[in-house]
């Protein structure tokens, strides 16, 4: 069974820093893309960011692009998301989700998410 | 721009159908899509893909009164035999440039 279990969120400062984590398990970590999607409290979702197979490649959605940093450790069945210059429109629940191709890019499995507070 | 227009709620009576729609931005008729639901307090889920010619593949799980069609750019989700644990949002997502994706704004399902 699929599994991906997010970690790392909390409240922080304006202005502050966090690591995200999502554990995988249950398939192959290391042949699929990920991806990291946000939902703003009673809001829709929003892509954030995507990194293929062996972190080669990376996208950004535009709001985070030069603050937010994707990796993985494919060791660990891990993948982050580093977070910098954290802003008050930041503040979401964070989801991790594996990423397929077919006919367009789309994702197949979900996790829980972790909550990311930011505020003074 | 690839925009995805979602009417915000959509309702149907316990054991009737309901169909919600998915529209592509002008350009963009021809993509796939995805469904995604969100129960309440949940992670998102994933339903189903559906192509431009209304060919559709669900995800592990799905129950057969889930099913997906297309006309023009339009994708539909049309879950039959409506039951209480389907009222949750539904999202449809598809991918842009650089494998950038794009969601619409969602329809959530109400249960009478």
């Amino acid at each position: 069974e699929v599994q991906l279990v997010e970690s790392g969120g909390g409240l922080v400062q304006p202005g502050g820093s966090l690591r995200l984590s999502c554990a995988a398990s249950g398939f192959t970590f290391s042949i699929y893309w990920m991806t990291w999607v946000r939902q703003a409290p009673g809001k829709g979702l929003e892509w954030v960011a995507n990194i293929n197979e062996d972190g080669g490649e990376k996208y950004y959605v535009d709001s985070v692009r030069g603050r937010f940093t994707i990796s993985r450790d494919s060791a660990r069945n891990s993948l982050y998301l580093e977070m910098n210059s954290l802003r008050a429109e930041d503040t979401a629940m964070y989801y991790c989700a594996r990423g397929r191709f077919g006919g367009l890019f789309y994702f197949d499995s979900w996790g829980q998410g972790t909550l990311v507070t930011v505020s003074s | 721009q690839l925009v995805l227009t979602q009417s915000p709620s959509a309702s149907a009576s316990l054991g009737a159908s309901v169909k919600l729609t998915c529209t592509l931005s002008s350009g963009h008729s021809n993509y796939a899509i995805a469904w995604h639901q969100q129960q309440p307090e949940k992670g998102p889920r994933y339903l189903m893909k559906v192509n431009s010619d209304g060919s559709h593949s669900k995800g592990d799980g799905i129950p057969d009164r889930f099913s997906g069609s297309s006309s023009g750019a339009e994708r539909y989700l049309t879950i039959s035999s409506l039951q209480s644990e389907d009222e949750a949002d539904y999202y449809c997502q598809t991918w842009g440039t650089g494998i950038r994706s794009v969601f619409g704004t969602g329809t959530k399902v109400t249960v009478l």
